[in-house]
């Protein structure tokens, strides 16, 4: 079954710290990689998406690593503003479209707190 | 602006009330999905649609039904909802069906089902 793993559930760090979000996955075959922003109470927004052959991706503060080969992926957050206070979601679509949905598997999220 | 909106936003309905809970994407996406977010357990897809007319069940699609008559709307309905349904729906639409796609969120709707 696909899996998809997220840690920490809960990270509290101060405002100005850096931190990093993992995502380990058992999604078979693969296609990307996905991490989403969830503000409390509202739809996530994507933050990167990554192929297979992609191992790095920024935008902005948001630095989204992946090795395919571990099925392993991080989200790293410099600077940390209060703004990102959010959960985090990593998601992982699988090579097929259709059939099982969409090929999507979601993990639960990191919720991260930012304190000034 | 490219949007997804959903209606209404927030609901509180009682046991067995039919419902219907609207969506619509103005980016002429053909691919739209429901979901539901529960607190541990992260969003699961209910239903799903690929194009006008063509819907399939997702991975908790008991006690929904959806139609996809135009392109661009996807309500979500509840013939009989019941207390365990109460939880927060998101709607998304994206372009396409292929490697990699942008999916879109709406903004939510809270259901409280007493």
């Amino acid at each position: 079954k696909n899996q998809v793993e997220q840690s920490p559930q809960s990270l509290i760090i101060l405002e100005g710290k850096n931190c990093t979000l993992q995502c380990n996955y058992t999604v078979s075959p693969f296609s990307n990689l996905r991490w989403y922003k969830q503000d409390t109470g509202r739809g996530p927004v994507s933050l990167t998406i990554m192929t297979f052959s992609e191992n790095t991706k920024s935008n902005g503060r948001y630095t989204a690593t992946l090795d395919a080969d571990t099925k392993q992926s991080s989200l790293h957050i410099t600077a940390s503003q209060l703004s990102d206070s959010a959960s985090y979601i990593c998601v992982v679509s699988a090579g097929y479209s259709g059939g099982g949905a969409d090929g999507l598997t979601f993990g639960k999220g990191t919720h991260l707190i930012i304190q000034p | 602006e490219a949007q997804v909106t959903q209606n209404p936003r927030y609901l509180i309905t009682v046991t067995g009330k039919k419902l219907t809970v609207t969506c619509s994407q103005n980016m002429n996406h053909e691919y739209m999905s429901w979901y539901r977010q529960d607190p541990g357990l992260g969003l699961r897809q209910i239903y799903y649609s690929m194009n006008v007319e063509v819907t399939d069940k997702g991975d908790v699609p008991e006690g929904y039904k959806v139609s996809r008559k135009e392109k661009r709307n996807f309500p979500l309905i509840l013939e009989s909802p019941s207390p365990n349904q109460t939880s927060l729906y998101f709607c998304a639409s994206s372009p396409y069906i292929g490697e990699v796609y942008e999916q879109y969120f709406g903004p939510g709707t809270r259901l409280t089902v007493t």
